[in-house]
């Protein structure tokens, strides 16, 4: 099956910096690979996501890449914000199939 | 307003009380899911249904059952809890595109279950 690993599992940074958080996976059937931002007591909400046939997509501060031979995507936040505190997840989902997170990576912005 | 609600929102129970929790949306979803989330694990899938009459297992199956006689709901029953399925749990739901692909999954508040 799937095994989606995420790294750092902590970040911290000053306000204004750049955070990046990295996922790699297994399956090469995965062809939607979406990010959720997850604040202290709710559930996960979409930030951006990616499908296989493109390699770069971008909204505002965020961005995202993706790096089908090598089997990674990333996630790219510049000017951060406190507001951007939050435990952000990677996820690795082909058609028709199981969503297999990566475990979380917790960002703080310090102001 | 377009959301998933799950009920309850906090549960504490003993071990071997069958329990239900419920989820619900109401955006036409098709493709519907049961995570659980542990610290330092993320979220991990329990089981999901492609549409009515469909489930298929996740990658945490066991000790868990799910239904989706209707589009909306699709409930989480707990047939003999035990305290390793202490966690807390998140319904998802997301439309389908014509290729079977998911789309934005849409996650309910979260139900924090406690089993002594």
């Amino acid at each position: 099956g799937e095994n989606v690993e995420q790294h750092p599992s902590t970040l911290s940074v000053q306000e204004g910096d750049s955070a990046v958080i990295k996922c790699t996976y297994s399956d090469s059937a995965s062809n939607y690979f979406p990010w959720y931002k997850q604040e202290l007591g709710k559930g996960p909400q979409l930030i951006i996501d990616i499908r296989s046939n493109v390699g770069e997509k971008k909204d505002q501060r965020i961005a995202v890449t993706l790096n089908k031979t090598a089997k990674h995507f990333s996630l790219h936040i510049t000017e951060t914000q406190p507001e951007d505190s939050a435990v952000y997840f990677c996820a690795a989902i082909p058609n028709a199939g199981k969503s297999t997170f990566g475990d979380g990576t917790t960002l703080t912005v310090k102001p | 307003e377009a959301q998933v609600t799950q009920n309850p929102r906090y549960l504490i129970t003993v071990t071997g009380k069958k329990l239900t929790v419920t989820c619900s949306q109401n955006m036409n979803h098709e493709y519907m899911s049961w995570y659980r989330q542990d610290p330092g694990l993320g979220l991990r899938q329990i089981y999901y249904s492609m549409n009515v009459e469909v489930t298929d297992k996740g990658d945490v199956p066991e000790g868990y059952k799910v239904s989706r006689k209707e589009k909306r709901n699709f409930p989480l029953i707990l047939e003999s809890p035990s305290p390793n399925q202490t966690s807390l749990y998140f319904c998802a739901s997301s439309r389908l595109g014509t290729s079977g692909n998911t789309d934005t999954q849409y996650f309910g508040p979260g139900t924090r279950l406690t089993v002594l």
